[in-house]
């Protein structure tokens, strides 16, 4: 069964610590993504990679950093957490064609206080 | 920048009922992809339609894509306590990989 595994499914942080959120995927994907998703607000984009070490904003990125270095993980980067950076945090794949759905991973909870 | 809207945001029905949920976004599409997140759960991909008024099924579940692909729906016949959850569109440009995500609807469904 393919996967996409996101590190923690909970996790609570002090406000200005910096944090990682791991994803990787077993399906040999290009594409990867990390949405937020909030209530009433749907799932929103904050960055997404088609390719190692290449990256590209979503429309939420500010707060927020990515890192590729292999094609099979793809980190969130907090560079110094917030409290509005509470929410859920959702890791999905794709092949790099248009027509395959997005794969998603678990998710992240994050409380920031 | 793009947007894609939803209605309803909620919708209550009683089994057996239909429902139907709608996606308009602000600009033309290539395609556009539906998605059920059940309750603590995470989005999973239901289908893709590329074609300008195309109309495909999914057993109880009917999704169409508007004429002027700006536009689309999901109508589930005879709903079930299992469809409960929330159902998001997420369309796509041309020449970009990335889908943005409408607001979702989240259905109950009452036994």
């Amino acid at each position: 069964d393919v996967k996409v595994t996101q590190s923690s499914r909970y996790l609570v942080k002090r406000t200005g610590e910096k944090v990682f959120l791991e994803c990787v995927q077993d399906m040999d994907h290009e594409n990867m993504f990390w949405y937020r998703q909030d209530p009433g607000l749907g799932l929103r984009l904050i960055y997404f990679s088609y390719d190692v070490k290449m990256k590209e904003k979503g429309d939420i990125p500010e707060g927020y950093s990515v890192s590729r270095e292999k094609k099979e993980r793809f980190s969130l980067i907090l560079e110094s957490a917030s409290t509005n950076q509470t929410s859920m945090y959702l890791c999905a794949s794709s092949l790099l064609a248009q027509n395959y759905g997005y794969t998603f991973g678990s998710g992240t909870r994050l409380t920031v206080v | 920048g793009q947007q894609v809207m939803q209605i309803p945001q909620y919708q209550h029905v009683q089994e057996g009922e239909d429902f139907t949920t709608y996606c308009n976004s602000s600009t033309t599409l290539s395609n556009i992809q539906w998605y059920k997140q059940r309750p603590g759960g995470h989005p999973v991909f239901l289908i893709q339609l590329v074609k300008s008024g195309e109309v495909k099924k999914q057993k109880r579940l009917t999704f169409q894509f508007g004429e002027a692909k700006k536009n689309s729906s999901l109508h589930i016949t005879a709903t079930q306590t299992t469809d409960v959850g929330t159902y998001f569109c997420a369309g796509s440009t041309s020449g970009t990989y990335k889908y943005i995500f409408g607001t979702g609807t989240r259905l109950k469904v009452l036994a």
